[in-house]
């Protein structure tokens, strides 16, 4: 079955660029739209925003200066690079598959997010 | 940003027990609501989307129901691997916020 695992530093600098990547395993990077989401200490999630396999992102306006989302089909891979961290970055970072897609009249069809890595820990420090 | 709030934000309830968990939508986001269990130390899984349909491989004891800006997650017949913190999610317009998470206890 599909499975994700993120990958990346867990100790990131204030003021760097936090990187990660999400390795797709036992199926197809297309035509899903690949999420990542975090947690920070005892507290609950936060949608960071997607890229499509085809590359448009979307993104979370608290977040949209400062991210970046994009896909390497050729790997099955998606990465995730946030810059100009602070202590508030601090946090478990999750990517997810998201298989909405659009019907013929346009109309979202949503499924959640139906699949997610294990997690991993990254401390701005 | 569309504001979810789940209540209660707590729980405790007894193995064998029905218990509902709400989560309101700040604005009308028709059946573009989704329910995430987790338990400590794992990542979320998904359990209902669509606001009522269970997701494949999740227990029957799962419902999810509402539309537009109230919704409900019931857990029928509560087992020892259901204590865990819920989370509800709007999927109707980004950014895809969360509600703030309810944290079922054993009594």
């Amino acid at each position: 079955q599909v499975q994700l695992q993120e990958s990346g530093p867990g100790l990131v600098r204030p003021s760097e660029t936090l990187s990660l990547t999400c390795t797709v395993s036992g199926g197809s990077i297309s035509p899903y739209y690949w999420t990542w989401i975090r947690q920070p200490p005892g507290k609950g999630l936060e949608w960071i925003g997607y890229s499509y396999f085809s590359g448009r992102t979307n993104y979370n306006p608290s977040l949209k200066s400062r991210v970046t989302i994009s896909v390497d089909t050729s790997n099955n891979q998606f990465s995730l690079k946030l810059n100009s961290v602070t202590a508030a970055d601090t946090a478990v970072y999750y990517c997810a598959r998201d298989p909405h897609y659009y019907d013929s009249d346009g109309t979202p069809q949503d499924y959640g997010l139906d699949i997610w890595g294990r997690g991993t820990t990254v401390i701005v420090s | 940003d569309i504001q979810m709030t789940q209540s209660p934000s707590s729980l405790s309830a007894s193995v064998g027990d029905r218990v509902t968990i709400t989560c309101r939508a700040g604005q009308t986001i028709s059946n573009y609501l989704n329910w995430y269990q987790q338990k400590p130390g794992q990542a979320p899984n998904l359990l209902i989307y669509g606001a009522s349909s269970l997701q494949s491989g999740v227990p029957s004891r799962f419902s999810g129901g509402g539309s537009g800006t109230d919704f409900t997650l019931t857990i029928y017949g509560l087992l020892p691997e259901d204590f865990a913190t819920y989370y509800c999610q709007q999927s109707y317009s980004s950014p895809y916020t969360f509600g703030q998470g309810t944290k079922l206890e054993i009594k």
